[in-house]
């Protein structure tokens, strides 16, 4: 399979806990995206990557979210101190840059729960 | 932040028929304008997508309409089938900009 891949799939974690979830991009595209979607609502930009480096991130993204992609390949997103708000599904999505405009790849995304 | 306004929030039509989803924009600089499905514990798969040089793109059954004058776009589904049922999101970008702006979703169902 060599579309966007995340892992895990699915978490539960206790309020204040730290989460981190990886991203592997469909290869050789060089832009990765994360988003954030709820229940009932379209995905949120969260933040984007080209190559390794991080060019633009939402007022979305508080302080106790942090997103790397140290190689330009794989990117990972943690969340410290987790709160109940943070209970979402956060998809990750990657993207060629040039001719093929914003066609964006999305994962099947990683669902969080915080309790 | 909610620049794409989509409508409606949910759907049923029955199998055979057309599926009409709706959506607005604000940001006039906005010249992409693609539409995803997305099914049940899966992430959202481009279906078609439209620049504004054009008023209408066709795919198979599915066709997008583009008003640039009255800041609308549609999706229309004919021949709708029940393996159509699914999420529906419109979106809308700077054309190679990074922040794309979803709408909140249409759920279709396709009654057999």
């Amino acid at each position: 399979d060599t579309g966007v891949s995340q892992d895990p799939r699915h978490k539960i974690t206790k309020r204040g806990q730290n989460v981190t979830f990886r991203c592997d991009p469909i290869s050789e595209h060089n832009r990765l995206y994360w988003y954030r979607q709820t229940l009932g609502q379209g995905p949120e930009f969260l933040t984007y990557f080209q190559n390794e480096a991080q060019l633009e991130k939402s007022r979305l993204l508080s302080n106790r979210f942090s997103a790397e992609r140290p190689k330009g390949s794989f990117s990972t997103l943690e969340i410290q101190r987790t709160e109940q708000g943070d209970s979402a599904m956060y998809l990750c999505a990657s993207s060629p840059f040039g001719t093929k405009g914003n066609t964006i790849y999305f994962g099947e995304g990683s669902w969080l729960t915080v309790v | 932040q909610q620049q794409v306004k989509q409508s409606p929030q949910s759907l049923i039509v029955q199998k055979g028929g057309i599926s009409i989803i709706n959506c607005a924009y604000e940001n006039t600089a906005f010249d992409y304008f693609p539409w995803y499905q997305q099914f049940p514990g899966k992430g959202p798969a481009l279906l078609i997508a439209i620049r504004p040089d054009v008023s209408e793109k066709k795919e198979g059954r599915f066709t997008i309409s583009f008003n640039k004058s009255a800041k609308q776009f549609s999706l229309h589904i004919m021949d709708s089938q029940p393996g159509d049922s699914a999420t529906y999101f419109c979106a809308a970008s700077i054309y190679n900009n990074n922040d794309m702006r979803f709408g909140a979703g249409t759920r279709l169902t396709v009654k057999p």
